[in-house]
């Protein structure tokens, strides 16, 4: 079946590094990719997507690009800020199950 | 706030137990989806409905059942409850079925199984 991969962390970076999750997944067909990203106590927020090979999505300076040759869709941010502290999830979705397939989840912890 | 709300937010409840988590879709969405989150399993998507009817299944377990309303709210229902299945039942919308459409999530229900 479909899944998902990522780095499950804790993953610990002073304020302005430079951020890489690294996501990467299993799939038949085309999927449809997502970061999610949950604040503690809070529910899951879309945080960026992409619908088919070489699509970039961006929000909130965070980047990332659907890379079918090496099935991957690293999450990227050039300076975090300590309200980037969270737990970030990379999922896919395909055309006729259309629930979520999520990885287990990146805990970031961003250090004044 | 993603607009979808849930209730109640937590709930104790015994082995044996049956327990229904309410959900309300965000204004204009039809299909509304839910998930388990727990530790050892992460996030596990359970069951889909649209416009009433149930269009996908995930890893629902046959104790467990949910349905949609025609005001678009949707239940779900777990019934003889276990201990594994204290979690995080979240609930989300989306304006239509497929996968491009943005779901968004609820603040979710904690169930706790003693």
């Amino acid at each position: 079946g479909d899944s998902v991969t990522q780095m499950e962390g804790p993953v610990t970076l002073s304020e302005e590094a430079f951020l890489t999750i690294n996501c990467t997944y299993t799939a038949t067909g085309y999927p449809s990719l997502f970061w999610y990203v949950q604040y503690p106590g809070e529910g899951l927020q879309l945080l960026l997507k992409a619908t088919k090979a070489d699509d970039k999505g961006s929000n909130k300076g965070f980047e990332a690009t659907y890379r079918k040759e090496t099935t991957s869709f690293h999450l990227e941010k050039g300076s975090v800020q300590v309200s980037d502290s969270a737990v970030y999830f990379c999922a896919l979705s395909k055309g006729g199950a259309d629930g979520l397939t999520f990885g287990k989840g990146t805990h970031l912890i961003i250090q004044p | 706030d993603s607009g979808v709300t849930q209730t109640p937010k937590h709930l104790i409840t015994a082995t044996g137990q049956r327990v229904t988590l309410r959900c309300s879709p965000r204004s204009g969405d039809l299909s509304v989806y839910w998930y388990q989150q727990s530790l050892d399993q992460g996030l596990q998507f359970l069951i889909q409905y649209y416009n009433g009817e149930e269009r996908a299944k995930g890893n629902i377990l046959e104790r467990f059942s949910a349905q949609q309303f025609p005001d678009l709210h949707s239940e779900l229902n777990l019934s003889s409850l276990e201990l594994g299945d204290s979690a995080l039942y979240f609930c989300a919308s989306s304006v239509g079925p497929g996968e491009t459409y943005e779901q968004y999530f609820g603040p979710g229900t904690r169930l706790t199984v003693t």
